[in-house]
């Protein structure tokens, strides 16, 4: 069975540009979860989407958004990059059966803001 | 205070001994615990969950929880130098996981 996967794989972007991360969830997992995990400062938790809705959000600014399609597969948005938002972006799934699921991830997207 | 809380590293034991690992928690409504284990450079990769208190074990591994002390922890028995890694405890509150900053484990041969 196919894990979660990730896209692109790096991504280096300049200051002020948008970037589009993509995660495609285990096969059945209706929940997708994106953290952040920057140097030294730990794995944070940006998004949660269940069902195509967005479930809850992690305290950061609205320029980091995103989506969930039909297919269950979600999409991160970083509008007007900025330098400390580079790091690596972990893309997590779950059944979304409740808060005693497991989460599993996905290889992640190394972005580099230059 | 962070929600999620490890002992510092780094550790480091020897082939086949002992890593214990411990982490306490702010919420008392969380629900579940998970240890995840990540390599260098990789992904955070699901080692352990544990939802009740007591004791559960997986092979080598051993997860023990005490909620009243609001507290988790990971055994590493016969520890082998693929256990090297950072490990992150990971607690759910609210549909939210919360991580701690890992503590990493050296094990030398």
């Amino acid at each position: 069975e196919a894990g979660v996967t990730q896209s692109p794989t790096h991504l280096i972007k300049t200051r002020g540009q948008q970037a589009t991360l993509r995660c495609s969830p285990i096969s059945g997992h209706t929940s997708v979860y994106w953290y952040q995990q920057a140097l030294g400062l730990g794995l944070q938790f940006l998004l949660w989407y269940d069902e195509g809705e967005e479930r809850n959000r992690g305290n950061f600014p609205p320029r980091f958004s995103g989506r969930q399609f039909p297919n269950y597969s979600s999409e991160l948005n970083v509008n007007a990059l900025e330098l400390e938002d580079s790091a690596l972006y972990l893309c997590a799934s779950s059944t979304g059966q409740g808060a005693r699921d497991e989460q599993f991830f996905g290889p992640g997207t190394r972005l580099t803001v230059l | 205070q962070k929600e999620v809380e490890q002992n510092s590293g780094p550790l480091s034991v020897p082939e086949g001994a002992i890593a214990s690992l411990n982490c306490t928690y702010s919420d008392r409504g969380s629900q579940s615990f998970f240890w995840y284990r990540q390599y260098s450079g990789k992904s955070p990769e699901l080692i352990m969950f544990i939802y009740s208190n007591g004791d559960k074990e997986d092979g080598r591994f051993t997860a023990q929880l005490n909620k009243a002390s609001q507290y988790v922890s990971l055994l590493i028995r016969d520890s082998q130098p693929s256990d090297s890694a950072t490990y992150l405890c990971a607690v759910t509150y609210d549909y939210k996981l919360s991580f701690g900053a890992g503590t990493t484990v050296t094990v030398r041969a």
